[in-house]
């Protein structure tokens, strides 16, 4: 069984600019979720997208977008990148099923974005 | 936010057993209580989960107040592969909440 795979895993880009960054959820999950986690600190809830709409979305502004596919594969768009962008950005995948929805999360490895 | 409380950091010697603990007194009836990992350079990795009874896997025990407003992750016998940060985590809904974590170093 493939895991959660991201790409890029290393990623510069300068202030102002746009960035996209891409999951590929577990095979058999139809939930993806996306997170923020600065140097030294635990990781931010940004949103969560199941069967390709937004369900759920955390403190974040409206620059940050995402997409998730038919084949549940996802995309995270952030526009207008600030110094504090930087980060590691996590995405996550669950298969969706039952009351409650308690099914763990499956992390990537991440994308380290670095804003100069 | 669902907010949880745990040490900066802990120590602890090889093949002994750890008490990881959490505080979350503004639990409500319905988060359940999640526990996942992260080793350096890597995503976080899911450890346990539950709602009121203690819960048993193949990596850790969980232990949960009667009144759900402390838990303890309990590894029974710690390895050098245990040194990660542990975040215990609330999940109202469709949400998970980190915090900073427990840095858990393991002496050999």
């Amino acid at each position: 069984e493939t895991g959660v795979t991201q790409s890029p895993t290393h990623l510069i880009k300068t202030r102002g600019q746009q960035v996209t960054l891409r999951c590929s959820s577990q095979s058999g999950h139809n939930t993806v979720s996306w997170y923020q986690q600065a140097l030294g600190q635990g990781p931010q809830f940004i949103f969560q997208y199941y069967r390709e709409e937004e369900n759920g979305r955390g403190n974040f502004p409206p620059r940050f977008s995402g997409l998730q596919f038919p084949n549940y594969s996802s995309e995270l768009n952030v526009n207008a990148l600030e110094l504090d962008d930087s980060a590691l950005y996590l995405c996550a995948s669950s298969p969706r099923s039952g009351v409650g929805f308690n099914s763990p999360l499956h992390f990537g490895n991440g994308t380290r974005l670095t804003v100069t | 936010d669902a907010k949880t409380t745990q040490p900066n950091s802990m120590e602890s010697n090889e093949e002994e057993p750890v008490h990881l603990p959490c505080n979350h007194s503004t639990i409500s009836g319905t988060d359940y209580i999640h526990w996942y990992r992260q080793l350096p350079s890597q995503g976080p990795e899911y450890v346990i989960h539950g709602l009121t009874s203690n819960v048993n896997n193949r990596m850790a025990s969980l232990a949960i107040a009667e009144d759900r407003k402390s838990s303890t992750l309990i590894l029974h016998r710690a390895t050098l592969r245990d040194a990660a940060v542990y975040y215990c985590i609330l999940r109202p809904g469709n949400q998970f909440y980190f915090g900073t974590g427990t840095s858990l170093t393991v002496i050999p």
